[in-house]
């Protein structure tokens, strides 16, 4: 069955940076393109970031752009948020997302099928 | 503020059915069929219910459908149960700047 298990999250410091991962089983990773979705607390969903399943596009909601960048290596099933210079808005549950088709073009990438338990990161002096 | 209008909740008595609005523009919900409705229970990761509109995932009940009219989706929870209680999210392509958005989210409350 499809598991998504992210970590790296944790408390920082405003300015600060924090790498999350994402390990991925039971299906074909490089044949998917994956997404990171987040949620403030008591907030809704915001999409973070999406990459297509062999890395060769990125895309990124404008309020993380510059500042964050998604990964991936398919050799180790695994999924990546760098996150550089940190705000306090920042702070949220991080979710990946496998998106529902394989070898997605840009529309139907657009569907969320399975989601990890989430991380938490705090962004906090 | 979120892209796309969703009430901030909604209710109804078990049995009874209940629908929830998504409210966008042309530059997504009206321009692609590529809107998807999620369930998130508190403290857990969010669900798929619909997707391109109106499609149901193997093992989602038939209960949930979605449709669609011009810039506005919309979910209907047909007999509603004590387990439909959840937040409900939706989303939809929005191009390749924004490429995704979603709605506020909608507290679904069974009475």
């Amino acid at each position: 069955q499809v598991q998504l298990v992210e970590s790296g999250g944790g408390v920082v410091q405003p300015g600060g940076s924090l790498r999350l991962s994402c390990a991925a089983s039971g299906f074909t990773f490089s044949s998917y393109g994956m997404h990171w979705v987040r949620q403030a607390p008591g907030k809704g969903l915001e999409w973070v970031a999406f990459i297509r399943y062999d890395g060769s596009n990125k895309y990124y909601a404008d309020s993380v752009k510059g500042r964050f960048t998604i990964s991936r290596d398919n050799s180790k099933n695994t999924l990546y948020l760098q996150m550089n210079s940190l705000r306090a808005e920042d702070t949220a549950v991080y979710y990946c997302a496998k998106a529902q088709l394989g070898y997605c073009s840009s529309t139907s990438c657009s569907t969320f099928d399975y989601w990890g338990q989430g991380t938490l990161v705090t962004v906090s002096s | 503020q979120s892209a796309l209008t969703q009430p901030p909740s909604a209710s109804g008595s078990p049995g009874q059915s209940v629908t929830i609005s998504c409210t966008g523009t042309s530059s997504d919900v009206g321009g692609y069929n590529y809107v998807s409705w999620y369930q998130q229970h508190p403290g857990k990761a969010p669900k798929l219910m619909i997707y391109e509109v109106s499609k149901r995932p193997s093992g989602v009940p038939d209960r949930f459908s979605g449709s669609k009219s011009g810039n506005t989706a919309s979910l209907t929870v047909s007999g509603l149960q004590a387990e439909d209680e959840a937040d409900y999210y939706c989303s939809s392509y929005a191009g390749s700047n924004k490429f995704v958005v979603f709605g506020g989210g909608t507290k679904l409350t069974v009475l």
